[in-house]
């Protein structure tokens, strides 16, 4: 079965940092990009950073570009999300997904999510 | 960045109802456009690709149309398991974005 699995949330104050994990299997994980996508508290999705297959190419949004680093290890073929400065509005499910293959920016595997909150 | 703008927000309807939700891109995203299905405490779910390409497993009644800047999801004949939170996505450029959601409500 092909899957993707989060872990690494948890309650972190403002200014902290935390570092969110993602482990596929049941695929050739070398083979797709992979995203962060996250959801607060009664909202909408947002999508949050996008990593090419040899984890050079790279993408976030603008609220998290600098603070936020995607990285992947395919020899283990995990995805992770490296936050810092964290905020109280980067609270959220922080989920991670596969994009479709041969259309990257459409994610067609998600994991369960993991919650992190940002509070003191 | 890409706003896309999903209407209605919500929608009462009862089983077997026609739904249709639009979402509209504030730039053209040419088909690139996919529509998820997310219940509540769950991941998101892929429906439809590339505007109108069904995914492999899901019912007939759900299909997709559009391109450019128009959008529409369309439910032929609602079913209990259908009632959920949908959201369209532009996969045209970064950012990626989302539209705010339609939530589909039993009447």
């Amino acid at each position: 079965e092909e899957q993707v699995v989060e872990s690494g949330g948890g309650l972190v104050q403002p200014g902290g940092s935390l570092r969110l994990s993602c482990a596929a299997s049941g695929f050739t994980f070398s083979n797709y990009w992979m995203t962060w996508v996250r959801q607060a508290p009664g909202k909408g999705l947002e999508w949050v950073a996008h990593i090419k297959q040899d984890g050079i190419e790279k993408y976030y949004v603008d609220s998290v570009r600098g603070r936020f680093t995607i990285s992947r290890d395919n020899a283990k073929t995990s995805l992770y999300l490296q936050m810092s400065s964290l905020r109280a509005e980067d609270t959220a499910v922080y989920y991670c997904a596969r994009a479709l293959a041969g259309q990257a920016d459409t994610f067609d595997i998600w994991g369960q999510g993991t919650m992190v909150t940002v509070s003191s | 960045d890409i706003q896309m703008t999903q209407s209605p927000s919500s929608v009462s309807a009862s089983v077997g109802d026609r739904v249709t939700i639009t979402c509209r891109a504030s730039q053209g995203v040419s088909s690139w456009l996919a529509w998820y299905q997310q219940k509540p405490g769950k991941a998101p779910k892929l429906l439809i690709s590339a505007a109108s390409s069904l995914q492999s497993g899901v019912p007939s009644r759900f299909s997709g149309s559009g391109f450019g800047t128009d959008f529409t999801l369309t439910i032929s004949s609602l079913q209990p398991e259908d009632f959920a939170t949908y959201y369209c996505q532009q996969a045209n450029s970064f950012p990626l974005t989302f539209g705010g959601g339609t939530k589909v409500e039993m009447k």
